[in-house]
């Protein structure tokens, strides 16, 4: 039972550039995020689904788009990257009252 | 706007010792608490879920109370060993809502 998977774990993009990140599930559960960790902030939602074909806004959704056509996955794209999105990226996910899972995240620098 | 905070920012402690963290939370309109734990470099890890309507959760050496009219809960972890070292996390679901608000952390050292 691998959880919630992302991949890459570690990626570098130029100011610009645009990318996909990946989050993947085998648990069935319903509910997925995204988060992002910066130092002292705590981790802000960014994206979320409460099921496949629906998806809504976090707190920081600004520049980031997310898609949910399976159960199973829950891609973050990153439209034009900027140095303000340098980021550690958490995906998780849950099912009813369940508690949350998180993937072991993604370390993006955009230079 | 509900805000999470968690005090100390760090703590040091021998091994042995019995210590509390503590989270506070602005708004008592909650659906539950959660506290997690996060190793260097590693995602977080779900300790224990406590729901509106409870007071408290046990889980081995851990035990997670919830006091929504004062907006407070506190993490026990008895008798710590060096393994405990982490940051632990609490993070509060807004009423009927699955998102997450978190708090920034304490981070722990049990020292042998």
């Amino acid at each position: 039972n691998a959880g919630v998977t992302q991949t890459p774990k570690f990626q570098v993009l130029k100011t610009g550039q645009s990318m996909t990140l990946q989050c993947a599930q085998d648990m069935n559960h319903e509910y997925m995020s995204w988060y992002r960790q910066d130092p002292g902030m705590g981790l802000r939602l960014i994206h979320y689904s409460v099921g496949a074909g629906i998806t809504d806004q976090g707190e920081v959704p600004n520049g980031y788009n997310v898609s949910r056509s399976t159960t199973e996955d829950f891609p973050l794209r990153l439209l034009s990257a900027a140095p303000s999105q340098t980021s550690v990226y958490f995906c998780a996910s849950s099912y009813g009252v369940s508690p949350l899972h998180f993937g072991n995240g993604t370390r993006l620098t955009v230079t | 706007k509900q805000e999470v905070t968690q005090i100390p920012a760090a703590l040091s402690v021998p091994e042995g010792e019995n210590l509390v963290l503590n989270c506070s939370f602005t708004d008592s309109a909650i659906y539950n608490l959660q506290w997690f734990r996060q190793d260097p470099g590693k995602g977080l890890t779900s300790l224990l879920l406590i729901q509106s309507s409870q007071r408290e959760q046990t889980s081995g050496r851990l035990n997670a109370s919830l006091d929504k009219s004062s907006g407070r809960s506190t993490l026990y972890i008895a008798a710590s060993q060096p393994g405990d070292s982490a940051t632990y996390l609490c993070a509060v679901s807004p009423h009927n809502t699955d998102k997450l608000i978190f708090g920034t952390g304490t981070r722990l050292q049990v020292f042998p």
